[in-house]
């Protein structure tokens, strides 16, 4: 059981670059979130998903897109990198209540 | 929108004190109250949680209670430990989606 796994760890990208951030769990898990963590904010929700096809938007989704085709699988994606994007990007699944989280993607937009 | 307001900030306390940390939630229809630790360059992780039909939950040195008429909750670690040394999150939730979460306490403790 690997649990939430993210790739890449480290990211640094120009502004105006485009990626995606993966995403997987191993758990069947169906609520997948996506968070990211700046100094001094905690972590906000960018977007969440509760199964596969069904995607909803967090308090912080503006220029960040998010798909779910497979139950394990919930990609974040970046259309246009801003410096304002550079944070830690942190993955979660959950069965009910309990989240649990990948280890994250540090990105640094230049 | 809903908040989720968390001190101290930074907190330190000597090895084998208590540590409290405090939460307090806007949102009245929030229903569920984990608490995360994270460590450096890891993911946070549950440590414990409470739901709202509960005041007080524990477990070994780490508690929680909730006031739901004042919207506050808070953390208790007794005989604290160095390893105990983290952040700690606070979050609010309505049932399982859409949490929100406080800005963190960096906890030390000095040994």
């Amino acid at each position: 059981n690997a649990g939430v796994t993210q790739t890449p760890k480290f990211q640094v990208l120009k502004t105006g670059q485009s990626m995606t951030l993966q995403c997987a769990q191993d758990m069947n898990h169906e609520y997948m979130s996506w968070y990211r963590q700046d100094p001094g904010m905690g972590l906000r929700l960018i977007h969440y998903s509760v199964g596969a096809g069904i995607t909803d938007q967090g308090e912080v989704p503006n220029g960040y897109n998010v798909s779910r085709s497979t139950t394990e699988d919930f990609p974040l994606r970046l259309l246009s990198a801003a410096p304002s994007q550079t944070s830690v990007y942190f993955c979660a699944s959950s069965l009910e209540n309990e989240q649990y989280f990948g280890p994250g993607t540090r990105l640094t937009v230049t | 929108g809903e908040n989720v307001e968390q001190h101290p900030s930074t907190l330190s306390v000597q090895e084998g004190d208590s540590a409290v940390i405090k939460c307090t939630y806007s949102d009245s229809a929030s229903n569920y109250f984990p608490w995360y630790k994270q460590e450096l360059g890891k993911g946070p992780q549950l440590i414990i949680d409470i739901r709202s039909n509960v005041g007080e939950k524990k477990d070994q040195r780490i508690a929680v209670t909730l006031n739901k008429t004042a919207k506050h909750f808070s953390l208790h670690i007794t005989e604290t430990q160095p390893e105990d040394s983290a952040v700690y999150f606070c979050a609010a939730s309505r049932g399982t989606y859409k949490y929100i979460f406080g800005t963190g306490t960096r906890l030390k403790v000095l040994a």
